[in-house]
């Protein structure tokens, strides 16, 4: 069954330093996006990705955040500067376009940033 | 409005038994609700959805139940397995945009004993 791959598993990062998550979606995907979970809360969106550009953003998703497709076939998120408040764990997820895809959104096994 | 409300916080269940988790919305704009589960460390699964043309769907133990008049939807899990322990968010998409991004609720862990 293909899968939404993403690494690292677990990162430990300095406040302030920048981080790059990383993710290769399901590669006849064609829309991505990046949730994130704080220990014990509810999982949150945080940017959707199409067509090679950002077509919605929470209002988590500021100017320190940005998400980018190098290569057509990996999906990043960066943290410029990363704060206390951004650890949490971050799940990237894939899906094929239409309504009725529901059943092809795809989430990866995430990525626990802790920053210290 | 946004927001998607999931209750119980936490659930015990025997083995066998069936356990029963509810979420409301407000937002009228939703129209499709999917139920993931969620085991420590990964990532969410799509377990089952439905959308508000219907008022229940099933597939083998699992069951939602759709009132669209009342905007509540339930996940019903028949003859609980200790296999079924993990947490359960409830989550919604709404008919407009082409995003499509999930509207989670805050989650349910159910336990199952034996």
């Amino acid at each position: 069954e293909p899968e939404v791959t993403q690494t690292p598993s677990h990162q430990v990062t300095q406040m302030g330093q920048e981080v790059i998550l990383r993710c290769v979606p399901i590669s006849n995907h064609l829309y991505f996006y990046w949730y994130r979970q704080i220990l014990g809360q509810k999982v949150e969106f945080l940017v959707s990705f199409y067509n090679n550009e950002i077509s919605e953003k929470s209002e988590i998703f500021d100017d320190q955040f940005s998400v980018e497709r190098p290569d057509g076939s990996n999906f990043t998120l960066k943290i410029r500067s990363t704060k206390l408040e951004d650890s949490a764990m971050y799940f990237c997820a894939s899906r094929w376009p239409g309504q009725g895809a529901i059943y092809g959104y795809t989430f990866g096994s995430g990525t626990r940033l802790t920053v210290v | 409005q946004q927001q998607v409300k999931q209750s119980p916080q936490s659930l015990i269940v025997q083995k066998g038994g069936i356990s029963i988790i509810n979420c409301a919305y407000e937002n009228t704009a939703f129209d499709y609700f999917p139920w993931y589960q969620q085991f420590p460390g990964k990532g969410p699964a799509l377990l089952i959805a439905i959308r508000p043309d219907v008022s229940e769907k099933k597939e083998g133990r699992f069951t939602i139940s759709f009132n669209k008049s009342a905007k509540q939807f339930s996940l019903h899990i028949m003859d609980s397995q200790p296999g079924d322990s993990a947490t359960y968010f409830c989550a919604a998409i709404p008919n407009t945009g082409t995003a499509s991004k999930l509207t989670f609720g805050t989650g349910t862990r159910l336990q199952v004993t034996l």
